[in-house]
């Protein structure tokens, strides 16, 4: 199986300024035949389902914010968070869909500082 | 637009069974694969089952093989998991997802999921 880590597992970040979160995938997952990274970002508030935000490791699904890019590619990821506001507290999981089991990132806990 | 609803969970003992539904709305159905996935209590998401949108694919999560088993209706735009010989450990929120891109592995909507728990 694919093991994601995410790093840090949690952080505290005023508002207005960036938030970046980690995710290291235990095997590359960039097909080289279409040069795509299969890793998804997903936001999960507190009581509600996750919400997709970012797809193939950079692509913004439609609705999300503009301050909220991936990047990244092969084993290590990015999620950039701008211009932080208050509704961005929530837990942030990456997730990989080169191969099953697709597998989460343990989570990274967002905060307000 | 895109509505998942899934059934009602419950408290089911060890060793026991359950059927969870997911009904589907807003999308045509048998164009996507459909998944579950789980969350623990206080814990991270995992991923269970996929079934493709031809009914026939199928792949799920080595800790559910032989015992979980997913399958889907198109006609009615429902998705099911029989869950059978229930442990401890599979006490969580059952979400249903689907496809982004037919059986890609991209979890675009989600139902509001239902809660398991397998206890004596």
């Amino acid at each position: 199986d694919i093991v994601m880590t995410q790093s840090p597992d949690s952080l505290a970040v005023s508002l207005g300024e960036r938030a970046t979160i980690n995710c290291k995938s235990s095997q590359s997952i960039l097909f080289s035949s279409n040069n795509k990274n299969y890793l998804a970002w997903y936001q999960q508030k507190p009581g509600q389902p996750p919400k997709l935000l970012i797809y193939w490791a950079s692509s913004r699904e439609s609705g999300v914010p503009d301050r909220f890019s991936g990047s990244g590619s092969g084993t290590d990821f990015t999620l950039t968070i701008n211009s932080l506001q208050a509704d961005d507290v929530a837990v942030y999981y990456c997730q990989q869909y080169y191969d099953t089991p697709y597998t989460f990132g343990q989570g990274t806990k967002l905060e307000i500082k | 637009q895109v509505h998942l609803v899934e059934s009602e969970g419950g408290v089911v003992q060890p060793g026991g069974s359950l059927r969870l539904s997911c009904a589907a709305s807003g999308f045509i159905f048998n164009n996507y694969g459909m998944h579950w996935v789980r969350q623990a209590p206080g814990k991270g998401l995992e991923w269970v089952a996929l079934m493709g949108d031809d009914g026939i694919k199928i792949y799920q999560t080595d800790s559910v093989k032989g015992r979980f088993t997913i399958s889907r209706d198109n006609s009615n735009y429902t998705l099911y998991l029989q869950l059978n010989s229930l442990r401890p450990e599979d006490t969580a929120v059952y979400y249903c997802a689907k496809d982004r891109e037919g059986r890609r592995g991209i979890f675009d909507y989600w139902g509001q999921g239902t809660l398991v728990t397998v206890s004596s």
